[in-house]
């Protein structure tokens, strides 16, 4: 069975830029979460997908966006990146009600 | 702001110890109390969601139990072995639902020494 597949795996880059990052969730997990890791704020909640609706954000800037498809699989945008925007970003996907949430191996974010 | 509190934050204990930790959480709106393990250069793990309180939980040496009523859950390792060595991380959603919107603790570090 297929797990939560994010990439591309690691990412470096400049100041303002912008990136994208993937997930693909697995099969039937209609709910899409991203965390963003660093080592000082711990696992931190940016947006919940499900259907395609967001359904929650956390309270990040509106510089990160996110988008459900129809396939369930997710994307995350971030603008005029910073450096402290530096992280692993993490995606996972849920069943649904009274179910964990399965994480995929992240994508690392490397602002220089 | 949601608090999810986690102690203590590290420990090192001995093979064959058994061991526990704590999660405190807000009391009032609860729709249930995850728990998942992080093992370095992995992602984490999803061991319980519990929704009921007086909710006890088990897999393999694991356990864990539930009091909606006063906001804690307490993790339990019987036998305590060198692979059980990982960040022990509890998190309570918030998005109105039992899974979304998850708010993490700072995490329980467990170091088991041979």
């Amino acid at each position: 069975k297929a797990g939560v597949t994010q990439t591309p795996r690691y990412l470096i880059k400049t100041r303002g830029q912008q990136v994208t990052l993937s997930c693909s969730p697995i099969s039937g997990h209609r709910s899409v979460s991203w965390y963003q890791q660093t080592p000082g704020q711990g696992l931190q909640f940016l947006f919940e997908y499900f259907s395609e609706t967001q359904r929650n954000k956390g309270n990040f800037p509106g510089r990160f966006s996110g988008r459900q498809f129809s396939n369930s699989r997710s994307e995350m945008n971030v603008s005029t990146l910073e450096l402290g925007d530096s992280a692993l970003y993490l995606c996972a996907s849920s069943r649904g009600q009274n179910y964990g949430y399965t994480f995929g191996s992240g994508t690392r974010l490397t602002v220089v | 702001i949601l608090n999810v509190e986690q102690s203590p934050q590290s420990l090192h204990v001995q093979e064959g110890d058994s061991t526990n930790f704590t999660c405190s959480f807000p009391s009032s709106n609860f729709y249930a109390l995850h728990w998942y393990r992080w093992e370095t250069a992995k992602s984490p793990e999803a061991l319980f969601v519990m929704t009921l309180n007086g909710d006890e939980k088990k897999k393999g040496r694991i356990s864990a139990t539930l009091n909606t009523k006063e906001g804690y859950s307490y993790l339990y390792i019987k036998g305590s072995q060198p692979e059980d060595s990982a960040t022990y991380l509890c998190a309570y959603p918030a998005g109105g639902t039992s899974y979304g919107k998850l708010t993490f603790g700072q995490g329980t570090i467990l170091t088991v020494h041979p």
